[in-house]
């Protein structure tokens, strides 16, 4: 069975361009998560959707956008890119919202912003 | 407000023997979940174990057991028997289940960096 896929792996963009990070959840898994994970550190919420509305928001700003798609696919955005968003995204999808539902993430997308 | 503090960043540990990895968390929730992930060095998190706030019995996973004590409000994560696979980066991480918060949202920790030596 397929986990939970994002692409692309590795990108490298340069300050100000924007951003486009995709994640299929495993298959019947209706809830999406987006982390961010700066080197050295934890992960950091940055969204979650469940049956495409979004659940929740992380201290993040405007720049950061997301959505999920009816075959509960998610894509996130990120405009106007600075250095300080290199980092690893990660996308984790569960059954449910929340509760004890167990989070089940991704490899990753790697951003490096120039 | 939510919170997970992993006090060690680093350990090693010889190979076959018993691990520790410290967690301590802070929540006024009285009802949470705490996760324990591997991160090894490709980047995946990997989930190895969960205690819910209410769970009567510590839980067990295999090699992985959580020594969960709710009034010290810490979730140890105990790996028995290192192996060489081991050795990844480790992360505590908590939900609450009530509450505004209530959204699937995990907190984590700083992680520790584990290290097992042949």
């Amino acid at each position: 069975d397929a986990g939970v896929t994002q692409s692309p792996t590795h990108l490298i963009k340069t300050r100000g361009q924007q951003v486009t990070l995709r994640c299929s959840p495993i298959s019947g898994h209706k809830s999406v998560s987006w982390y961010q994970q700066v080197l050295g550190q934890g992960p950091q919420f940055i969204f979650q959707y469940y049956e495409k509305e979004e659940r929740g928001r992380g201290n993040f700003p405007d720049r950061f956008s997301a959505r999920q798609f009816p075959n509960y696919s998610s894509e996130l955005n990120v405009n106007a890119l600075l250095l300080g968003d290199s980092a690893l995204y990660l996308c984790a999808s569960s059954l449910a919202g929340a509760g004890a539902n167990v989070l089940t993430f991704g490899a990753g997308s790697r951003l490096t912003v120039l | 407000a939510q919170k997970i503090t992993q006090t060690q960043p680093g350990m090693f540990v010889q190979e076959k023997e018993a691990v520790t990895l410290d967690c301590t968390y802070d929540t006024s929730d009285p009802s949470y979940g705490l996760f324990w992930y591997k991160q090894p060095s490709s980047g995946e998190m990997i989930f190895l174990i969960y205690q819910g706030s209410y769970d009567q019995q510590n839980a067990t996973e295999g090699r992985y057991s959580l020594n969960f004590q709710k009034a010290r409000k810490s979730a140890n994560l105990v790996i028995s028997a290192s192996q060489l696979g081991d050795s990844a980066m480790y992360f505590c991480a908590m939900r609450d289940f009530h509450g505004s918060s209530n959204t699937g949202k995990l907190i984590f920790g700083q992680g520790t960096t584990l290290q097992v030596k042949p």
